[in-house]
């Protein structure tokens, strides 16, 4: 089964400092997403990526926000000046294949802001 | 987007059989049901779809009455891995549009 593979699994940094989580989505695909989920809450949507620009993009995606494809196959998503409540797990995803019709979800980073 | 109502948890034990409901009555015409497996500290994972009557994969069944108005997610003969929220989306099939998750439903199942 196609994979979303993610890095860092954990990343703890401190308030104000940037991060920058990784992705890898399944090949082939132009579409990506990040998404986010705060400890005990709801999965929620961050921003969607097509063909190297943001195609949407919710209110919680501000201006500490931004995403990249540094290369062919790696997306980033940065978080400029972190906040307290930026603790959540972050994960992305890619379009499924086969007889996943829905999302294939890569495992996910902790980020932990203390 | 249809706004979904699922019950917050359920219980089960081994080799039961679980059905988890969920109402969607608002649900358009041309959207689907689809539903998500999520495990504590990891992504959801896409476990079945459907659009009218029943579907079936290796995993789980769907049942989908002629209304739309709900969907059954049925589980057969569950084990301890089967823990998890389980999410019911309503929305577009083709997988490149936005997710929109509700709070799910945790199911527990014991020895």
């Amino acid at each position: 089964e196609p994979e979303v593979t993610q890095t860092p699994s954990h990343q703890v940094t401190q308030m104000g400092q940037e991060v920058i989580l990784r992705c890898v989505p399944i090949s082939n695909h132009l579409y990506f997403y990040w998404y986010r989920q705060i400890l005990g809450q709801k999965v929620e949507f961050l921003v969607s990526f097509y063909n190297n620009e943001i195609s949407e993009k919710s209110e919680i995606f501000d201006d500490q926000f931004s995403v990249e494809r540094p290369d062919g196959s790696n997306f980033t998503l940065k978080i400029r000046s972190t906040k307290l409540e930026d603790s959540a797990m972050y994960f992305c995803a890619s379009p499924g294949e086969g007889d996943n019709y829905g999302y294939t979800f890569g495992s996910g980073t902790r980020l932990t802001v203390v | 987007l249809a706004k979904t109502t699922q019950p917050i948890s359920m219980d089960s034990y081994e080799g039961q059989e679980v059905n988890i409901t969920c109402s969607h009555n608002n649900i358009a015409t041309n959207d689907y049901i689809t539903w998500y497996q999520q495990f504590p500290s990891q992504g959801p994972r896409f476990i079945i779809q459907g659009y009218k009557t029943k579907v079936t994969n290796e995993v789980a069944s769907l049942f989908i009455p002629a209304d739309r108005k709900s969907s059954t997610l049925s589980l057969p003969r569950v084990s301890l891995s089967d823990t998890a929220v389980y999410y019911c989306l309503v929305g577009d099939s083709s997988g490149y549009s936005t997710l929109t998750f509700g709070k799910g439903t945790m199911l527990l199942v014991s020895p």
